[in-house]
C-alpha cells in the first residue's frame, strides 16, 4: 500500500536532548512537509522540501532542523533550542507541480506525539 | 497571503441532523481550497477539494462544500450527521504566494455528534 509512515508514534524527550522524528513515503512524491499541531491552533509549517537535497524554512523553523538526502525520507530533528517542543507533529507529501497549477493536495502521515519530560 | 477563517471552534449536532461548518477565505485571486478531517490522534484525511472547476464540490462520506466567490466562503455541509463524523475539521487554502505552494490551515472546528 502506498502511503506515509511516521515513527515513533509517541516520543519522550528530556530537557536539553535532541530527538529525531522519522517520515517515510512511498508515493513517489517530490515535495514533503513538516507541520506542528497544538490544540486550538491548527497546523503550522515547520519546514518543507520540494526536491532532494533542498529544503526551506516554514513559519516556525527555529529550534528544528531537517535533511532530505533521499526522495522518500524527510526526518525532522527537534533540538534543545526548541523551548516548547511538546506537540503533535505531522509529516505530509505532495506531487510537485508546474508553476501554473495551484492545486496541491497533501497526504498526511499518522503523526508523532512528542512530550518533554 | 491567502488565509482562511473557520467561524466556529466547536459545533454540536444530533445524529441524523444536518451539519454546517463555516469557512471564509481571503485571497487576491482564485484559490484552491480543501477540507481535511482529523480523528483523535490521527493524521489528516482529505474530504474534498475545490480547484476552480464546479463550485459545488462533493467529497467522501456524504460531505460537500460550495465555493461562493461573492461571499468568499467555502462552507462544509452534510445532510445527516453520523456518530463517526465526530472529529476535527480543517479548512485549508493553497497559497501560491509561498514557495512550495504550502497550505495555510484554519484553526479547526471540532464537531460533536450526540445520540
Amino acid at each position: 500500500d502506498g502511503g506515509i509512515t511516521q515513527s515513533p508514534k509517541y516520543l519522550f524527550r528530556k530537557e536539553g536532548q535532541n530527538v529525531t522524528l522519522s517520515c517515510e513515503q512511498n508515493l513517489n512524491h517530490d515535495a514533503m512537509y513538516w507541520y506542528r499541531q497544538d490544540p486550538g491552533q491548527g497546523l503550522r509549517l515547520i519546514y518543507y522540501s520540494q526536491i532532494v537535497n533542498d529544503f526551506q524554512k516554514g513559519d516556525i523553523a527555529e529550534g528544528y532542523s531537517v535533511s532530505r538526502e533521499k526522495k522518500e525520507s524527510f526526518p525532522l530533528t527537534v533540538t534543545s533550542a526548541q523551548k516548547n517542543p511538546t506537540a503533535f507533529y505531522l509529516c505530509a507529501s505532495s506531487i510537485a507541480f508546474s508553476g501554473t497549477d495551484f492545486y496541491n493536495e497533501q497526504f498526511f502521515g499518522p503523526g508523532t506525539r512528542l512530550t518533554v519530560l | 497571503a491567502q488565509s482562511v477563517t473557520q467561524l466556529d471552534s466547536h459545533v454540536s449536532v444530533s445524529e441524523g441532523t444536518p451539519v454546517l461548518l463555516r469557512c471564509n477565505y481571503s485571497s487576491s485571486y482564485s484559490p484552491s481550497l480543501f477540507w481535511y478531517v482529523q480523528h483523535p490522534n490521527k493524521g489528516l484525511q482529505l474530504l474534498l477539494k475545490y480547484t476552480s472547476a464546479a463550485t459545488l464540490v462533493k467529497g467522501i462520506n456524504g460531505f460537500e462544500a460550495e465555493f461562493k466567490k461573492s461571499e468568499t466562503s467555502f462552507h462544509l455541509t452534510k445532510p445527516s450527521a453520523h456518530m463517526s463524523d465526530a472529529a476535527e475539521y480543517f479548512c485549508v487554502v493553497s497559497d501560491p504566494g509561498r514557495s512550495g505552494y504550502a497550505l495555510n490551515f484554519g484553526k479547526g472546528t471540532s464537531l460533536l455528534v450526540t445520540p
